[in-house]
């Protein structure tokens, strides 16, 4: 199975909100309120940032926000801070019992 | 606190095996699922395979189905990946994550350091 689609890069300056978008099918995204979003640093472990398209875990700041609509599912960062420089990572349940990651975001801060 | 810790990586040659071990602390374990998910170099991130939490019902991925097995010991409290039949595009970090307790999701917010496994001649 492909990966969901995921825009290559983005980026945006501090204090500006930017949107990644993660398009998936009926099958995967669409099909299913368990997407999730996660934030990678170099050389580090993926971090959980949105699950279930829009829940929060503890600990995350409330300038990062999830929807879906349809088939797309979008991760939102508002007031974009240094430290959000990193990959993001959509992914969801796929109607195969199995889990898709999209190809990955690299945010860049300028 | 929650801990997963991924052990048994290293270099191999093509064809042939190694087991991966993810020692789980800091939770219920037999209570959740548990996937592993890997990372080539300069890629992105591919899900591998989950075991439900009571152990009867094992998915995988297309590209190590029928190569790799997933298990898991619930009294010992890990999570194992039987690697087997080693292609150089197996080379990748590998980390173990836990899913989620009550239905079947995305892997959640605990996840292992990774374990580095190199297939090479």
């Amino acid at each position: 199975q492909s990966a969901l689609t995921q825009s290559a890069s983005v980026s945006g300056s501090p204090g500006q909100s930017i949107t990644i978008s993660c398009t998936g099918t009926s099958s995967d995204v669409g099909g299913y309120d368990y997407v999730s979003w996660y934030q990678q640093h170099p050389g580090k472990a993926p971090k959980l940032m949105i699950f279930d398209v829009t829940y929060r875990p503890s600990g995350v700041s409330n300038r990062f926000s999830g929807s879906k609509s349809d088939n797309t599912a979008s991760l939102t960062i508002s007031g974009l801070q240094a430290e959000d420089e990193a990959d993001y990572y959509c992914s969801s349940n796929t109607n195969s019992s199995t889990v898709i990651f999209g190809g990955g975001t690299k945010l860049t801060v300028l | 606190q929650v801990q997963l810790v991924e052990s048994g990586g290293g270099v191999v040659q093509p064809g042939r095996s190694l087991r991966l071990s993810c020692a789980a602390s800091g939770f219920t374990y037999s209570s959740y699922d548990m996937h592993w998910v890997r990372q080539a170099p300069g890629k992105g991130l591919e899900w591998v395979a989950v075991m439900w939490y009571d152990g009867s019902n094992k998915y995988y991925a297309d590209s190590v189905k029928g190569r790799f097995i997933i298990s898991r010991d619930n009294s010992r409290n890990t999570l194992y990946l039987q690697m087997n039949s080693l292609r150089a595009e197996d080379t990748a970090v590998y980390y173990c994550a836990r899913g989620r307790a009550s239905t079947f999701g995305p892997p959640g917010g605990y996840w292992g350091q990774g374990t580095r496994v190199t297939v090479s001649s």
